[in-house]
C-alpha cells in the first residue's frame, strides 16, 4: 500500500516568495496532520483535518501560513511570504481512526534563502 | 511541563550492544496511547509501535522490546544486539483521550550511535 506522499522533498527559495507544500494521505485515512521540525523546537503540530474540515489550527504560528484540504486524497500548506525562519522539514502524517497511529510521509526539507 | 521527556539527547554503543532508551511522560487522561518512532539518518518518521494505557503488557519484536510501567509513568525501549542500521533519532510520543487521541505529544527524541 502506498504511503503518504509528500511533495516536493526538497525546496529552496528566497525570502518572499509563496511556498506550496503538498501532501496525499493514505486512501482511507480520515485525519491529515501538518508537522513542522526544527532542532530549537522539535516536532510542531501546526494543523489537522478531520474529513476535509479543519478542526485545530492553534500551530499555524502566523497567518503567513495557510492550510487546506480540497477533497479526502489532497492537501496544501502554503507559506505566503515566506521568510528565513520558516525553514525546516514540514511533515504530513495521516490516520484511520482516532485511536490509530499517524503514519508520516517523508518530509518536505524547506529552506528559505 | 513537558509531556513527554527523554533525558538521554544522544548515546553511542558498539555493535551487539544492547541498549535502553527511556521515555517518561506525564498525563492526568486514564485513556492514553504511548508510541515509538524512528527517524533514520534520510529523515522519514518511522511508526514502531503504539500502546494503549490499559495494557501493560510488555511487548517484543524481534530486536526490539518495550517495557510500559504506569507506577512510574515510563515507557522505555530497548534494542538488543544493536546493529548500525538501528542508528537514528527515536522518538516517544503521547496522546490523550481528551484531545481524542489527535494532538500528539512528541519528546525532544534521543540520538542512537551504533558503531561499528
Amino acid at each position: 500500500d502506498a504511503g503518504v506522499i509528500q511533495s516536493p522533498r526538497h525546496e529552496v527559495t528566497e525570502m518572499g516568495q509563496e511556498v506550496t507544500l503538498r501532501c496525499k494521505p493514505i486512501s482511507g485515512h480520515d485525519y491529515l496532520f501538518w508537522y513542522r521540525q526544527t532542532m530549537m523546537r522539535g516536532l510542531e503540530l501546526l494543523i489537522y483535518f478531520n474529513n476535509n474540515v479543519p478542526i485545530d489550527d492553534s500551530g499555524m504560528p502566523e497567518d503567513r501560513f495557510s492550510a487546506k484540504m480540497p477533497n479526502a486524497s489532497f492537501s496544501t500548506l502554503k507559506i505566503q511570504p515566506s521568510e528565513p525562519r520558516d525553514s525546516a522539514v514540514y511533515f504530513c502524517a495521516s490516520k484511520g481512526t482516532n485511536d490509530q497511529p499517524q503514519h508520516f510521509g517523508d518530509g518536505t526539507r524547506l529552506s528559505i534563502l | 511541563a513537558q509531556k513527554v521527556t527523554q533525558a538521554q539527547t544522544e548515546i553511542s554503543v558498539v555493535e551487539k550492544e544492547d541498549v535502553t532508551l527511556d521515555c517518561v511522560y506525564e498525563t492526568r487522561d486514564t485513556t492514553y496511547y504511548l508510541f515509538w518512532y524512528k527517524q533514520p539518518p534520510s529523515g522519514e518518521l518511522v511508526f514502531l509501535i503504539r500502546r494503549n494505557s490499559f495494557d501493560e503488557q510488555n511487548e517484543i519484536s524481534g530486536r526490539y522490546s518495550w517495557n510500559f510501567q504506569k507506577s512510574t509513568s515510563s515507557f522505555n525501549f530497548t534494542i538488543t544486539a544493536s546493529q548500525v542500521v538501528d542508528s537514528a533519532v527515536y522518538f516517544c510520543a503521547l496522546s490523550e483521550a481528551l484531545y481524542n487521541f489527535n494532538k500528539f505529544y512528541f519528546g525532544s527524541g534521543t540520538k542512537l550511535n551504533v558503531k561499528p
